[in-house]
């Protein structure tokens, strides 16, 4: 199975602070890769897919970037409502596989 | 507009089965493929099976092939998860969620559902 590896596992924050989180595909998966977004007692939502388009409705505050198996996820601006925790997806290779997770907090 | 709603969670005991339901609405159900996804209880997402909008692929992840089965009735615009032999670590949320390209899909989770809890108790 293909592992995927976020980091960090958490991070402080404040409102306005531009934040990236980081995802390594153990084997090349190409540009198949997802970002979500879930808050507590809710389900994910979609805000990337292929590596690096948005989801329609997401904000533009959103963006993504890939350079070979490392993948990222950045918030330009963080808001009240971005808290939450963050997960990518390799779509490549069944079975399809979540990183592990990443907890954006109110600092 | 596009709406899931999974049922059938609940508790059950060590070995036996259960059956989850996803109903869907909002969209053209025969041309999409849906997934399950499950969450343990405080952990990350798993995904765990999905069935091809014409019925005609199926996969899973290892640790349910062979306990758990996916299926659909576009009639009824509903997708079926059996699961026998539930064990402790099957406890989770089970979200069903909507591929977001239809046909072939692209095994993106664009819509889900709001989830329902199988917890595995004696």
């Amino acid at each position: 199975d293909i592992q995927m590896t976020q980091s960090p596992s958490s991070v402080s924050a404040s409102v306005g602070d531009r934040v990236t989180i980081t995802c390594r595909a153990s084997q090349g998966i190409r540009n198949w890769l997802a970002w979500y977004q879930q808050k507590p007692g809710k389900a994910p939502k979609l805000l990337i897919y292929a590596a690096s388009s948005l989801q329609s409705g997401v904000p533009s505050r959103f963006s993504a970037s890939e350079s070979g198996t490392d993948f990222a996820l950045t918030i330009t601006s963080l808001q009240p409502e971005d808290f939450a925790t963050y997960y990518c997806q390799q779509a490549n290779r069944f079975p399809w596989t979540f990183g592990q997770g990443t907890k954006v907090e109110i600092k | 507009q596009v709406q899931l709603v999974e049922s059938g969670g609940g508790v059950v005991q060590p070995g036996r089965s259960l059956r989850l339901s996803c109903a869907a609405s909002g969209f053209t159900f025969n041309h999409y493929a849906i997934h399950w996804v499950r969450q343990a209880p405080g952990k990350g997402l798993e995904w765990v099976a999905v069935i091809s909008h014409d019925d005609s692929k199926k996969e899973y992840v290892d640790s349910v092939k062979g306990r758990f089965t996916i299926s659909r009735d576009n009639s009824r615009n509903t997708v079926y998860l059996e699961m026998r032999s539930l064990s402790a670590g099957d406890t989770a949320v089970y979200y069903c969620a909507r591929d977001r390209d239809y046909g072939l899909g692209s095994y993106y989770f664009a819509h889900w559902g709001q989830g329902t809890l199988v917890t595995v108790s004696s």
